[in-house]
């Protein structure tokens, strides 16, 4: 079976830092992605790991543990128009295609 | 301007009603996707389609069908038999179907159905 974490919601303050943590337990993985969605609006692609490390572009940065089931989305220098929410999704291996589990996303709140 | 299409963006609909959403993508893709979002919540799969002519069940097919008679196009009819069709219903498409490393899925703007 598949099961994503995510916290459900954060506010931070317009220039600060988040961390969004994202925990999986999946019968098989191939890869985590990060998505952005404002409300009411298609999920954009940010970033993708496959292989353990840091992934970095430009205020954004993603995380990958694959031994502790473990990602994390980091943004720095939030902007107001960051307020969005933030989408982890694992893709498994075994199913066919190119099919992804989504947690249940993330909704951060950035105030002035 | 290569891109996925969803229309309508919103849809109204009497209770007992079968209703369409259609999905239109010209990004050449293979694989193409349903997924049903309801407030607060992440997406899940409702049917996917890897070539033309053939679909698989997600994780929430019952009182959904769909159909891949072209390549460009998946669309999505809710049933009667959906016990709660009120959602916002989002389509997606991607490049490979065998899960290449790095292709992800593009989706496109969505279709908010409300059924009365």
């Amino acid at each position: 079976g598949q099961n994503i974490d995510q916290p459900t919601e954060m506010t931070a303050t317009e220039g600060a830092i988040v961390q969004i943590n994202c925990t999986y337990q999946t019968s098989g993985f191939n890869g985590l992605f990060w998505y952005q969605q404002h409300a009411g609006e298609a999920p954009t692609f940010l970033s993708y790991n496959v292989l353990d490390g840091l992934e970095e572009k430009g205020r954004f940065s993603s995380f990958l543990s694959r031994s502790k089931g473990y990602s994390y989305l980091l943004l720095k220098e939030l902007q107001m128009k960051d307020s969005a929410s933030y989408l982890c999704a694992v893709r498994d291996p075994r199913a066919a295609g190119n099919k992804l589990t989504f947690g249940g996303g993330t909704r951060v709140l950035v105030k002035p | 301007d290569g891109g996925i299409t969803q229309s309508p963006k919103y849809l109204f609909r009497k209770e007992g009603q079968n209703v369409t959403l259609s999905c239109e993508q010209n990004l050449n893709h293979d694989a193409m996707y349903w997924y049903r979002q309801d407030p607060g919540q992440g997406l899940r799969l409702i049917y996917y389609s890897q070539i033309v002519n053939d679909f698989q069940k997600g994780d929430i097919a019952e009182g959904y069908s769909v159909s891949r008679e072209k390549k460009e196009s998946f669309p999505l009819t809710v049933t009667s038999a959906q016990k709660n069709p009120t959602a916002f219903y989002l389509c997606a498409s991607s490049p490979q179907t065998s899960g290449r490393a790095g292709d992800t899925q593009y989706f496109g703007p969505g279709t908010r159905l409300t059924v009365l």
